[in-house]
């Protein structure tokens, strides 16, 4: 199976600055590459995904950068808002395609 | 259009009890996934289904738990004699197609074993 690790846990911007959260996994069959976000109390909402042909997405302020050799992909907010407050799970099912696995996730605190 | 809603939306049960959470997917969405969310963790796969398919049960902790989804639309999953460890925040989710799509969340179930 897949197995997942996010980095950091805890991430506490300014707004306006940058963040950046990194996800590693291990099953080199995955080939669909998906963040969720999660604010308090909601439920999980994807944000942005990737297949395993590109090597970057790009939604306004946010993308995804994918890097599969080393086994790892990124999600990166610029412009950091409040709003953005929330915790962020990368979520790749590996080799099924659809067994989401999640990771532990990452707190992003925008601090106005 | 209406998206995924579970009901009850909390539910407290003794333990030992019996419990049956609901799921109503998306209209038209063939695949729909149950998972679990303990407090400050990830979502946890449990099961998923897609069609008329056989159900890949591969992530049920325990054979206390089972789900079946009906007509191909609404699922429920029963979790017997519940444990305290049981306790947690069950979500199920839809989506259009197999594969590597989007998954839509409803608001899940909380569910706290006394």
């Amino acid at each position: 199976g897949e197995n997942v690790e996010q980095h950091p846990s805890t991430l506490s911007v300014q707004e306006g600055d940058s963040a950046v959260i990194k996800c590693t996994y291990s099953d080199s069959a995955s080939n669909y590459f998906p963040w969720y976000k999660q604010e308090l109390g909601k439920r999980p909402q994807l944000i942005i995904d990737i297949r395993s042909n590109v090597g970057e997405k790009k939604d306004q302020r946010i993308a995804v950068t994918l890097n599969k050799t080393a086994k790892h992909f990124s999600l990166h907010i610029t412009e950091t808002q409040p709003e953005d407050s929330a915790v962020y799970f990368c979520a790749p099912p590996g080799g099924s395609n659809y067994k989401l696995t999640f990771g532990k996730g990452t707190l992003l605190t925008v601090n106005p | 259009g209406a998206g995924v809603s579970q009901s009850p939306s909390n539910k407290v049960t003794e333990k030992g009890k019996d419990v049956e959470l609901r799921c109503d997917p998306i209209s038209g969405h063939t695949a729909l996934y149950w998972y679990r969310q303990s407090l400050g963790q990830g979502l946890e796969f449990l099961i998923y289904f897609q069609g008329n398919s056989a159900p890949d049960k591969s992530g049920l902790p325990s054979d206390r738990f089972s789900a079946e989804r009906t007509g191909g639309s609404v699922s429920t999953l029963t979790i017997q004699r519940t444990q305290q460890e049981d306790s947690a925040v069950y979500l199920c989710a839809s989506s259009q197609r197999q594969g590597a799509y989007e998954q839509y969340f409803g608001p899940g179930t909380r569910l706290t074993v006394t």
